[in-house]
């Protein structure tokens, strides 16, 4: 079965950079579109990003365009994000999730992380 | 602000129908096909239905969606407590180039 398994809790504090990882299992890694998708305590869903991992292509919310990347290592089957200038308004559970290639669904989620941003 | 918009909260007694909205636009739900999904309280959401109306291997037939210009609608038959979470929709936005979410709404079973 397809499982997306995410890196530990974090804290941050403000100015600094976030990594978190996702391992993915159960299916071949490079078949379906990796997102990003945050969400602060007692708010909605807020999608950060996607990236192909058979061809590296990426996509960001114009809200993270330039402190937010998306990476992968194929040959471990992982993707990672990164969040750089942290702010207190990061402070949320983020969730790596997988879906069909240029399709407006996504099927699998990770178990997320939470990230604490404090001085 | 997410640029769709769901009701804050419905409710039901169990064994009753609801139905969720997700109003949008021309350069979302009027041009791409919606997905729903449910998050039960602390935990990763769950995907519920995909291609506007098509469920997931595993969705019990309980759970439905249609779409009709630019908005679309989850609906829940026989309402069960194990129904309560709180539910999203979710599309492709050709302005944004970005995947958007709905407001998400809560339900209560009474």
């Amino acid at each position: 079965q397809v499982q997306l398994v995410q890196s530990g809790a974090e804290v941050k504090k403000p100015g600094a950079s976030l990594r978190v990882s996702c391992k993915a299992s159960g299916y071949t890694f490079t078949t379906l579109d990796i997102n990003w998708v945050r969400q602060a305590t007692g708010q909605g869903l807020e999608w950060m990003g996607w990236m192909s991992p058979n061809s590296g292509n990426t996509g960001y919310a114009p809200k993270f365009r330039g402190r937010f990347t998306i990476s992968r290592d194929t040959s471990i089957s992982t993707a990672y994000m990164e969040l750089t200038s942290l702010t207190s308004e990061d402070t949320a559970v983020y969730f790596c999730a997988s879906g069909p290639p240029g399709q407006p669904r996504i099927d699998y989620w990770g178990q997320g992380t939470l990230v604490t941003v404090s001085s | 602000q997410s640029v769709l918009t769901q009701p804050p909260s419905v409710s039901a007694a169990p064994g009753q129908k609801v139905t969720i909205s997700c109003s949008g636009s021309s350069s979302n739900i009027g041009s791409n096909s919606v997905s729903w999904y449910q998050q039960l309280p602390g935990t990763a959401p769950k995907f519920l239905i995909y291609d506007n109306d098509k469920r997931p291997s595993g969705i019990p037939d309980r759970f439905s969606g249609s779409k009709s210009g630019t908005s679309a609608t989850l609906g829940i038959t026989g309402l069960q407590t194990g129904d309560e979470a709180d539910y999203y929709c979710g599309t492709w936005d050709n302005s944004l180039s970005a995947f958007v979410f709905g407001t998400g709404t809560e339900v209560t079973v009474l």
